[in-house]
């Protein structure tokens, strides 16, 4: 069965440092790998995608086959990025998404 | 990508009763899900919701604990019946166009107590 494993409950980072979300799965199959955000009192959303290989607010994810992980990274932490991220990974022919427990990042002054 | 306007936002409702989850979506959407975040915990996924036929349930959650409607593309209901204070919990509505892996959208959320 499929799995997403987010180590860290609570990531707290000062201002200016980087910042690494760490995410490893497991699936058998082809994965599809997601980082979803929620910030305070605001609604779960996407931040990016492993397939767009895009950059999104700073942050980047590479997906590691070998290592099965899709760690989120950004080389200077913002106030602004402090907020709930989630991992995802979608299965059943893009119809499920498997969520993480989830890391909070607080990022201080 | 889609908007969804999800309701109730919160409710407080009394064991043994009903709760009716209304989620509606600005476009049409090809696939709809219900998941729940129990507190401290992660999203899990109740269910598919299924344009025309039953949901498709994920194993531990049941029809007849919460029943799914489904009548067009744009709009789902998720009911969670004679509820316990153990379904206390969000409930989110979320959907998807054509080709899911660009991600999914998610409603604002429905924070059920249940005293």
């Amino acid at each position: 069965a499929q799995r997403v494993t987010q180590p860290e409950k609570l990531l707290s980072v000062f201002k200016g440092a980087p910042v690494e979300l760490k995410c490893n799965y497991s699936y058998s199959g082809s994965p599809e790998l997601f980082w979803y955000v929620q910030y305070s009192r605001q609604r779960l959303q996407l931040l990016l995608r492993h397939i767009s290989r895009e950059s999104i607010k700073g942050f980047t994810a590479d997906l590691n086959k070998g290592e099965t992980s899709f760690h989120l990274k950004k080389p200077f932490a913002q106030e602004e990025d402090s907020a709930m991220y989630y991992c995802a990974l979608m299965t059943g022919g893009g119809n499920k998404l498997t969520f993480g427990t989830g890391t909070q990042l607080k990022v201080e002054l | 990508s889609a908007v969804i306007s999800q309701k109730p936002s919160r409710d407080i409702c009394q064991r043994g009763t009903s709760l009716t989850i209304q989620c509606q979506v600005d476009s049409q959407v090809t696939m709809m899900f219900w998941y729940r975040q129990q507190p401290g915990q992660s999203l899990t996924l109740i269910a598919t919701a299924n344009q025309g036929s039953e949901a498709t349930y994920e194993s531990g959650f049941v029809i007849d604990k919460f029943p799914i409607s489904r009548p067009n593309l744009t709009f789902s209901t998720l009911t969670v019946s004679n509820m316990s204070p153990e379904d206390s919990s969000i409930y989110l509505c979320s959907a998807a166009g054509p080709q899911g892996n660009y991600g999914y959208t998610f409603g604002s959320g429905t924070r059920l107590t249940v005293v």
